[in-house]
């Protein structure tokens, strides 16, 4: 059965610091995917990562991928109070699409 | 423009009764899901569907029926069998693997 896990779930930092969410999963996948969702709101595709070693970066984000490990991170460079939000990880297995449970973002001016 | 559309928005029910939540997309994507989200559990794959006519159930699919008439709609039904049925249901919807999954704007649901 295909798990995923993210730590930590809830994160409250200071703008201009650097942090990092992390996102396991327990079997084999092709695809890794990070979502943003914003309070009361839908979901937002940020990256899709498929192969090891895969590095994406939009602003001040950038994921990574380890098949190996079976890790993904999700790095967040000299924060600021607009990328406060709940961040997913979602790991595809053939035709399912399994969700962590989010990391809650909170940054403080 | 294209995009995926969810109704309605909120919906109250009383217990005991069946209540269908609306998903349309004009993406001509194949793929086809319904997630419930509940605070702090993440999102959960309740059914999805890879083509028309056919569809398979996720992890959480007890109390819920779908249909897949059309490739544009993914009606989902939410039966008195659900115990506990007050969540946010977002749908979603992809072309080929592996695509990323475009969400609607969701439908929350209350029962009273």
């Amino acid at each position: 059965e295909l798990k995923v896990e993210q730590n930590p779930l809830f994160l409250s930092m200071q703008e201009g610091k650097n942090y990092t969410i992390y996102c396991n999963y327990s079997t084999t996948s092709d695809r890794l995917y990070w979502y943003r969702q914003d309070p009361g709101k839908s979901l937002e595709s940020l990256f899709v990562l498929l192969s090891n070693g895969a590095v994406k970066q939009e602003g001040r984000l950038m994921a990574s991928l380890d098949t190996k490990a079976r890790l993904s991170t999700l790095h967040i460079t000299a924060a600021v109070h607009d990328l406060s939000a709940t961040y997913f990880c979602a790991v595809g297995r053939d035709d399912k699409i399994i969700f962590g449970k989010g990391t809650r973002l909170h940054i403080l001016p | 423009d294209g995009g995926i559309t969810q109704s309605p928005k909120y919906l109250f029910r009383k217990e005991g009764q069946n209540v269908t939540l609306s998903c349309e997309q004009n993406l001509n994507h194949d793929a086809m899901y319904w997630y419930r989200q509940d605070p702090g559990q993440g999102l959960r794959l309740i059914y999805y569907s890879q083509i028309v006519n056919d569809f398979q159930k996720g992890d959480i699919a007890e109390g819920y029926s779908v249909s897949r008439e059309k490739k544009e709609s993914f009606p989902l039904t939410v039966t008195s069998a659900q115990k506990n049925p007050t969540a946010f249901y977002l749908c979603a919807s992809s072309s080929d693997r592996p695509e990323a999954q475009y969400f609607g704007p969701g439908t929350r649901l209350t029962v009273l």
